[in-house]
């Protein structure tokens, strides 16, 4: 099976606070993905990666950076954490095999509280 | 307007019922379509994927597909309480991880 961990569940921050959101997965998928999830917008991606070190931006990657310097990790930071930036944070990996099993399998989530 | 539509709902129905969960879309170059079930409080786990126009069943779940109206279904037959859930319909280009466009999601309560 598939598992996509992310580090924390639960977290509140501060205003301006830097944030780090880590997930690591367990399947050597090439790909991996930052979504925040919010009611009535669904889904929305921040950053997603094809590989080690390399980065693409999402839909809504305004004030998220992303590091990936392993394959099976993909963090999310937040460099001034903002109170619109309280939200769901969903990772997700896939593989690429151009197969149509390359289906994204997701991680728990993060509920982010900024106060 | 968004190029994946889906009603957030809530939808209620008493256990046994049939449920018909819907999606449109305007982008004809969607080719790969998912349906993925979130319990409350977890992720988004993937329920069933088909490619192209057609039917595919699975068990207690029948996806469909109709390309020509850009629209997706997914039946729940037989619905039990533990069917209550949000579901995401969620669709791609192409394959490879290539980059999925996901549906609001419509929330479902299945009542005993």
């Amino acid at each position: 099976d598939v598992k996509v961990t992310q580090s924390s569940r639960y977290l509140v921050k501060r205003t301006g606070e830097k944030v780090f959101l880590e997930c690591v997965q367990d399947m050597d998928h090439e790909n991996m993905f930052w979504y925040r999830q919010d009611p009535g917008l669904g889904l929305r991606l921040i950053y997603f990666s094809y590989d080690v070190k390399m980065k693409e931006k999402g839909d809504i990657p305004e004030g998220y950076s992303v590091s990936r310097e392993k394959k099976e990790r993909f963090s999310l930071i937040l460099e001034s954490a903002s109170t619109n930036q309280t939200s769901m944070y969903l990772c997700a990996s896939s593989s690429r095999t151009g197969e149509i099993t390359d289906t994204q399998y997701f991680g728990p989530g993060t509920r982010l509280t900024v106060l | 307007q968004k190029e994946v539509e889906q009603d957030p709902g809530p939808l209620s129905v008493p256990e046994g019922a049939i449920v018909s969960l819907n999606c449109t879309y305007s982008n004809s170059a969607f080719q790969y379509f998912m349906w993925y079930r979130q319990y409350s409080r977890k992720g988004p786990e993937l329920l069933m994927y088909t490619y192209s126009s057609g039917n595919k069943e699975d068990g207690r779940f029948t996806a469909q597909v109709d390309k020509s109206s850009k629209y997706i279904s997914l039946f729940i037959r037989d619905s039990q309480p533990s069917d209550s859930a949000t579901y995401l319909c969620a669709m791609s280009k192409g394959t490879g991880g290539f980059k999925t466009i996901f549906g609001a999601g419509t929330r479902l309560f299945v009542k005993a």
